[in-house]
Parts: C-alpha cells; structure tokens; sequence
C-alpha cells in the first residue's frame, strides 16, 4: 500500500543520455513536487503540480521537464544529462497546495551520472 | 523569496539528553513551519508543524517554539534515544507561494549510547 511511489529506485547512466522517473502517488491528492537533494543533502524544490497544472517552476536548467498526465502523477525527464545532475530526487504530494499541508515524500531516485 | 538557515549542522548528544535545532527564515510573510526528519537512505517524514499563529506545539518527546518577533523557530527533543539519530530538516512557507517548502540545510543528530 505505497503512497508515493517512485520509479526507478536507482538510475546510472552516461552524460549525455536523456532519462525519465516516474512517480505516482494513490492519496488522491491534488498537489505533486519535485525536490532535488544533492550530495550535501540539501533539499531544493524543483516543481510542483496542482491538478495537472504547473503551479511551482523554480530556476531549474531546461535539460528538465516534468510531465503530470494526471494528477495522480508527475514525471520528470531529464534531457543531456551533465555530471551535476547527479543527486537523490524525490517526488512529494499534499492534498492542496496551501501552505499548512503536509508533503508526503517519495523513497527517492538515486541518478549517478558517469 | 524566503531564506531559511539552520544550527547546527551536526550535534551529538548522549541517549537521554535533550536536542535543539534553530532555524531562522528572512520573510515575515512566512505563516507555516514544518519540521522533517530523514534517516539514513529514507525519505523525509513530517514529525511536527507550527503555525505562525502558535508560540508553541508538543508532541509526546518533541515541541517546536516559534518567535514570530525573531524570525526563529527551533525544534527540541527530549529524552534522546538511538532511533532518534537521523537529519532533521527545518522550513518554512510563505502565504500564497503555493505550498512551496523552503527548507534548512539540515542537521545531523546522532545520538550515542
């Protein structure tokens, strides 16, 4: 019973490939983001989706573009990846995207990038 | 935007002592703030919230304080046990920013035996 998951768990590949993670999330919640941790663990919110719609769209390299087909999903495509894109992304929903909801994390795809 | 610092970024402390973390945030039109913790290798989970409406929340060994004069906010931990040893992230959202979390950079709690 996962109520955000996230696909894959792990992602290695070479720079210059373009790759996707997935996440879905069965809370039935309006609300999805993406966050990037870094290799210091600093958290950094990256989008975020309210009902299919782009609410959140921080100063993030065009290389990424995150995709909701439908509000119980959010996919993020990283295109040319580069050596810094390596980091453990996390997807997260809440029920609204007010400031008092709690975000429900994602276990985190680790992307190592060679 | 808002900016949020936090201290320490490492603190050891031995079962059964207590725990502080300290947060500031720059924008006073900041009205929500969580406190996450993540173990090693795991997601981060909400442990406790306040609002900027509150001073103060407890919740069994862990109360968050808010000084709205400040602009600081800091999370305390009583009686520390092994389990407790994980990274605790505070932050903090701005009214009308969509539910945007701006979080702290983190500190490391290991509590030895």
């Amino acid at each position: 019973d996962t109520a955000v998951s996230q696909t894959p768990k792990y992602l290695v590949t070479q720079m210059g490939n373009d790759k996707s993670i997935k996440c879905e999330q069965n809370l039935g919640h309006d609300t999805m983001y993406w966050y990037k941790q870094d290799s210091k663990k600093f958290l950094k919110i990256m989008f975020s989706y309210n009902n299919k719609e782009l609410i959140i769209n921080e100063t993030v390299p065009n290389r990424f573009s995150p995709k909701s087909p439908d509000k119980a999903h959010l996919n993020l495509h990283i295109n040319s990846l580069e050596l810094g894109d390596s980091a453990v992304y996390f997807c997260a929903s809440s029920p609204r995207h007010s400031s008092y909801n709690e975000q429900f994390f994602g276990p985190g795809t680790r992307l190592t990038v060679l | 935007g808002e900016n949020v610092e936090q201290h320490p970024s490492t603190l050891s402390v031995q079962e059964g002592d207590s725990a502080v973390i300290k947060c500031t945030y720059s924008d006073s039109a900041s009205n929500y703030f969580p406190w996450y913790k993540q173990e090693l290798g795991k997601r981060p989970q909400l442990i406790i919230d306040i609002r900027s409406n509150v001073g103060e929340k407890k919740d069994q060994r862990i109360a968050v304080t808010l000084n709205k004069t400040a602009k600081h906010f800091s999370l305390h931990i009583t009686e520390t046990q092994p389990e407790d040893s994980a990274v605790y992230f505070c932050a903090a959202t701005l009214r009308d920013s969509w539910g945007k979390l701006q979080f702290g950079a983190g500190t490391q709690v290991v509590v030895t035996p």
